[in-house]
């Protein structure tokens, strides 16, 4: 069974700052989608940002970039430029594409944004 | 465009009763879901669909009732509520040609 283990509970950074969120993964798929979800207090789900497992490139979007490690199983987020608004859970997860109804969730990172 | 849609969005059960959770979208997505988030965890698949007339089960199917008549509506029954059912639910929808899922604004389900 695939899991996803994000170890890091809670993360605290300061505004303007930089911070990364680790994740990691187990799965014997060799084609499969990674995702970073945020949750802030409204509890919405929103998509922060996805990677195709078959593409190398790292994805981007805006301040929001990974790190996606293939070989490790390995799939970080990096949020630049903090800001007050980035508080919220961020949740990985996984999907691979044989089963791309299943979503596999970490147990999620508590971002802090200190002004 | 409405989105994905969940009503109702607060519920209190007593242990015993039934109830439907309501799920609708109108991007005309095939593929639907429904997840339960437990305090301080990740989301865990319930069940799933991938077309009208048909469903399956995920990860925590026991205890929930879904079918699926048309391609917009997919509703999460449960039959006997229990304690252990007290969780927010989340319905989430994506077409045949993404991965990525989208999810409705959630119902916190809270059964006594």
């Amino acid at each position: 069974a695939q899991t996803v283990t994000q170890s890091q509970p809670e993360m605290s950074v300061q505004e303007a700052e930089t911070v990364t969120l680790s994740c990691t993964y187990d799965t014997s798929e060799s084609d499969y989608y990674l995702f970073w979800y945020k949750q802030p207090p409204s509890r919405q789900m929103i998509l922060v940002i996805r990677q195709e497992a078959y593409k190398q490139q790292n994805a981007t979007e805006n301040r929001f970039s990974v790190n996606f490690q293939k070989a490790a199983k390995s799939f970080s987020l990096k949020i630049s430029d903090s800001q007050l608004g980035d508080a919220a859970m961020y949740f990985c997860a996984y999907s691979p594409q044989a089963a791309g109804n299943k979503l596999t969730f970490g147990g999620g990172t508590r971002v802090l944004v200190k002004p | 465009n409405a989105g994905v849609t969940q009503t109702p969005k607060f519920q209190v059960l007593k242990t015993g009763q039934s109830m439907t959770l309501q799920c609708a979208q109108d991007m005309n997505h095939e593929y639907m879901s429904w997840y339960r988030q437990d305090p301080g965890m990740g989301l865990r698949l319930i069940h799933y669909s991938v077309g009208a007339g048909i469903t399956d089960q995920g990860e925590v199917p026991n205890g929930y009732n879904v079918s699926r008549s048309t391609t917009e509506d997919f509703p999460l029954r449960l039959l006997s509520a229990a304690p252990s059912q007290t969780s927010v639910y989340f319905c989430a929808t994506r077409t045949s040609g993404s991965y990525t899922q989208y999810f409705g604004p959630g119902t916190r389900l809270t059964v006594l």
